[in-house]
């Protein structure tokens, strides 16, 4: 069975820094997703980025970008210039090319400083 | 506005007690999905659903039952069989095209309590 892996539970950065949050999975697979979710404190998830393993071309999204290691099987995601309002929970998940199960990590708890 | 719309936002529990959790979209998304949160974990699925009048099991689906008679709802069911119900319950669809990543689009959730 596929597994996510968050070593991280909380981490705290300065307003306009950068910060770094890691993931590992664990897959047989060779083809698959991987995404991370961000969860603010109404509670509901956002997507903040997606990757397809096949592309080894990292994701960016604005101020959030990816570094997808897939040898390592690592998927960390950088948060450039941190805001306020990027204080929240942050859940890297995993998904097979032919299953449309997501399989969720424990999350990050970030919190910006000011 | 597009979106996923689960109600009530609050539920109580007595024991012994069924209780139905709402979850409707007008997204027009194919599949649907109920997740359980508890605190210190990640998302696990208990049901999920591709298409109109079929569904499967996900990794903790006993004590809970689902429906999907319409693609735009998706009702959970916590029935008096799960002992600890307790948590917060989010829904989700997506398009459902195989083989694609998909991207699972999520409702405010209900956060469930028994008395």
């Amino acid at each position: 069975a596929q597994t996510v892996t968050q070593s991280q539970p909380e981490m705290s950065v300065q307003e306009a820094e950068t910060v770094t949050l890691s993931c590992t999975y664990d897959t047989s697979e060779s083809d698959y997703y991987l995404f991370w979710y961000k969860q603010p404190p109404s509670r509901q998830m956002i997507l903040v980025i997606r990757q397809e393993a096949y592309k080894q071309q990292n994701a960016t999204e604005n101020r959030f970008s990816v570094n997808f290691q897939k040898a390592a099987k690592s998927f960390s995601l950088k948060i450039s210039d941190s805001q306020l309002g990027d204080a929240a929970m942050y859940f890297c998940a995993y998904k097979d090319f032919g299953n449309e199960k997501l399989t969720f990590g424990t999350g990050t708890r970030l919190t910006i400083i000011p | 506005d597009g979106g996923i719309t689960q109600s009530p936002k609050y539920l109580f529990r007595k024991e012994g007690q069924n209780v139905t959790l709402s979850c409707e979209q007008n997204l027009n998304h194919d599949a649907m999905y109920w997740y359980r949160q508890d605190p210190g974990q990640g998302l696990r699925l208990i049901y999920y659903s591709q298409i109109v009048n079929d569904f499967q099991k996900g990794d903790i689906a006993e004590g809970y039952s689902v429906s999907r008679e319409k693609k735009e709802s998706f009702p959970l069911t916590v029935t008096s069989a799960q002992k600890n119900p307790t948590a917060f319950y989010l829904c989700a669809s997506s398009p459902y095209e195989r083989g694609s990543g998909n991207i699972q689009y999520f409702g405010a959730g209900t956060r469930l309590s028994v008395l």
